[in-house]
C-alpha cells in the first residue's frame, strides 16, 4: 500500500526553528508537495521537489531525500502566523497525489 | 491569473436532504478538478477527480457523485445526505502538466443534522 508518515502535531517557541518531517512509501515517485492550511481554510502550496536536495525560499525551506524516502520542511525565525498545519502529499507512479494527514504546529509566545 | 471560487462557505442540512456544492475556475482552460473532503483534525479524502468535460473519476463508494457540465465548473451532489457527510468539502485545480501544482478554492464547511 501507499503510507505518507508525519508527525501529528508539534510544538515550537516563537523565533526559533522547526523541521517537519515525512516519509513515503509508495508506488513510484514523480515529487513531493508542502502545503501549509491555517485552520478553517485551504491548503496553500508552500513548495515542490522531485530531485534530491534543499530547495530554499525565504524562512522556509524543503529537502527531499529519494533514496530514504524522505523529506523534511524547515520553518525558520518562527512566526505566531506559522501557526497552521502542514501536509505533506507525493506524485506517485500514475501522478496520482497521496496525501499525509498533516502536522499541526503550534508556536508559543 | 487563475482564481477557484466554491459556493456556498457554509451550509447545514439535515440527513436525507439533498446536496449541490459547485465549484468555478477562471483564468485557465482545461484543468484537472478535484473534489477532497477534510473531517475535522484530519487529512485530505480524494473523492472524485476530472480530466475533461464529462469525465468523472470515483475513489471513494458512497452517497456522493460528481458532474462537470463545462470546462470549468464541477459540481459535487447527492441525493440524501448522512450524518458522516458532514466535513469541509474543498475543490482544487490542477494544470496539464505532470505533475502540476493543485490550488485549492476556500471550501465549503458541511454539517448535517
Amino acid at each position: 500500500g501507499q503510507n505518507i508518515d508525519q508527525p501529528t502535531e508539534m510544538t515550537a517557541t516563537e523565533g526559533a526553528i522547526v523541521q517537519i518531517n515525512c516519509t513515503y512509501q509508495t508506488s513510484g515517485f514523480n515529487g513531493l508537495f508542502w502545503y501549509q492550511q491555517h485552520a478553517g481554510e485551504a491548503p496553500t502550496f508552500l513548495s515542490y521537489n522531485v530531485l534530491d536536495g534543499l530547495e530554499e525560499k525565504g524562512r522556509f525551506s524543503s529537502f527531499l531525500s529519494r533514496s530514504k524516502g524522505y523529506s523534511y520542511l524547515l520553518l525558520k525565525e518562527l512566526q505566531m502566523k506559522d501557526s497552521a498545519s502542514y501536509l505533506c502529499a507525493v506524485v506517485d507512479s500514475n501522478y496520482q497525489l497521496i496525501w499525509g494527514a498533516g502536522t499541526k504546529l503550534i508556536i508559543k509566545p | 491569473s487563475q482564481t477557484i471560487h466554491q459556493w456556498p462557505a457554509t451550509l447545514v442540512q439535515p440527513v436525507g436532504s439533498p446536496l449541490s456544492l459547485e465549484c468555478t475556475v477562471e483564468g485557465t482552460s482545461n484543468p484537472n478538478l478535484y473534489w477532497y473532503r477534510q473531517a475535522a483534525g484530519r487529512g485530505l479524502q480524494l473523492l472524485f477527480y476530472s480530466v475533461g468535460i464529462g469525465q468523472i473519476s470515483s475513489e471513494v463508494p458512497q452517497n456522493l457523485s460528481a458532474s462537470r457540465p463545462q470546462d470549468r465548473q464541477f459540481i459535487l451532489s447527492s441525493k440524501k445526505l448522512l450524518l458522516s457527510d458532514s466535513g469541509f468539502y474543498l475543490c482544487a485545480w490542477e494544470g496539464t502538466r505532470f505533475p502540476d501544482t493543485q490550488y485549492f478554492g476556500p471550501g465549503t464547511r458541511l454539517t448535517v443534522l
